[in-house]
């Protein structure tokens, strides 16, 4: 099992350009989630999912859109990149919701 | 929705000492509250959890202690070594909710 995967690693992006992070996870877990990971503000939650075809928004949405087309991917959009979308983007995923959450390796983005 | 607090913020002990961290939450109705350790450049990963119909609840040198009338929760360590130095996030999640709130981390340093 690979667990939980992001894709890219690393990326570098330039004021007002777009791009979409991949999650996957082989867990055939139901909940999936997005948080940014800035200093000093611990891990702040982006949007998540709780099924296949379901998104919610969570703590810090604007800016962000995501999408579930299938049950084991969960895509994170930014439609017109800013300075201050400059993270660590983790994903993570879950069986079920309260319980324990799996995270990908992390992507680190910088918006210049 | 749910707001965590944690304290404090960075914790240096020297090795064989234990290390204690304090995380406060707002809301009652808050029953599921996870620990993560994330070491540097990786991860966040689950290491102890705590559900509010159990007041500890200990996993070899680790322990968690739960207050819910103070509306408080712990995080403890004995017997630290060095490969306890990683940044620990405490969270907390709402009884009828799915997400997570995280605490800002505590950077924890193991002095040799």
């Amino acid at each position: 099992n690979a667990g939980v995967t992001q894709t890219p690693k690393f990326r570098v992006l330039k004021t007002g350009q777009s791009m979409t992070l991949l999650c996957a996870q082989d867990m055939n877990h139901e909940y999936m989630y997005w948080y940014r990971q800035d200093p000093g503000m611990g891990l702040r939650l982006i949007h998540y999912s709780v099924g296949e075809g379901t998104t919610a928004k969570g703590e810090v949405p604007d800016g962000y859109n995501v999408s579930r087309l299938k049950k084991q991917n969960f895509l994170l959009g930014l439609e017109s990149a800013a300075p201050s979308q400059t993270s660590v983007y983790f994903c993570a995923s879950s069986y079920v919701g309260r319980d324990t959450q799996y995270f990908g390796p992390g992507t680190r983005l910088t918006v210049l | 929705g749910e707001n965590v607090e944690q304290h404090p913020s960075t914790l240096s002990v020297q090795e064989g000492d234990s290390a204690v961290i304090k995380c406060t939450y707002s809301d009652s109705a808050s029953n599921y509250f996870p620990w993560y350790k994330q070491e540097l450049g990786k991860r966040p990963q689950l290491i102890i959890d705590i559900r509010s119909n159990v007041g500890e609840k200990k996993d070899q040198r680790i322990a968690v202690t739960l207050n819910k009338t103070a509306k408080h929760f712990s995080l403890h360590i004995t017997e630290t070594q060095p490969e306890d130095s990683a940044v620990y996030f405490c969270a907390a999640s709402l009884s009828n909710d799915y997400k997570l709130s995280f605490g800002a981390g505590t950077t924890v340093t193991v002095r040799a």
